[in-house]
């Protein structure tokens, strides 16, 4: 079945970059997202990309896609404490309603 | 624009009792989608509503739970005689359409259910 999996914890200090990796088992998948949920928070789309892009730069944020391999990255430059948040990867099929998400990845930003 | 409303967004019930949760798509959506957190996990599918219609409900546990989408009103989750094993956070999304591109689904922040 379709599984999405994620480191669970990352430690930075603060002007440092991050990077979050995720794997995945739908070669079916069309769209790729990172999430981002604050504590007691929803969840905020941060960036997705399409399984025919091999990269997407968005402000600090990059997003990889491996998609041999089925491997996306985010990778946040100058990570900030206010980055302090569980970051998650979920993947959606074409035309599917599904979205299948990871188990969050817990980025704790030091000062 | 409002975005993804939902309420409670804490609510404490004892075994037995019954869950309601509510949630207000975004103006001019017609799909809801409802999602289970349970603690230190991601969230995971449970029902897709259009409204009057239940479209999905594969990962609606088969017992106690359901879920209506009224052509007036709020979506509502419906969990009876709830346990323990209940508690979680639950989370709404909503669309404007069929989830056909890629950012279309807009989350609320989602109602944390505690089961004494």
């Amino acid at each position: 079945g379709e599984d999405v999996e994620q480191s669970l914890f990352l430690s930075v200090r603060e002007g440092d970059s991050s990077v979050i990796n995720c794997t995945y088992t739908d070669s079916s998948s069309t769209y790729l997202y990172w999430y981002k949920q604050e504590p007691g928070a929803g969840l905020q789309l941060l960036t997705y990309i399409f399984s025919n892009m091999d990269m997407k730069q968005d402000q600090r944020l990059t997003v990889l896609l491996n998609k041999k391999d089925k491997h996306l990255s985010l990778r946040i430059a100058d990570t900030q404490t206010g980055d302090s948040a569980i970051y998650f990867c979920a993947e959606s099929s074409l035309g599917g309603f599904k979205t299948i998400f990871g188990a969050g990845t817990r980025l704790f930003v030091k000062a | 624009n409002a975005g993804v409303m939902q309420n409670p967004r804490h609510l404490v019930r004892r075994r037995g009792q019954e869950a309601r949760l509510r949630c207000s798509p975004m103006k001019g959506h017609s799909h809801v989608y409802w999602y289970r957190q349970l603690p230190e996990e991601g969230l995971k599918f449970m029902v897709y509503l259009q409204k009057e219609n239940i479209i999905d409900e594969s990962g609606m546990p088969k017992e106690r739970f359901s879920a209506e989408f009224p052509k007036e009103g709020p979506s509502i989750l419906r969990i009876q005689q709830v346990v323990r094993g209940d508690s979680a956070a639950y989370f709404c999304a909503s669309s404007p359409d069929r989830v056909t591109s890629s950012d279309t689904q807009y989350f609320g922040p989602g109602t944390r259910l505690t089961v004494l």
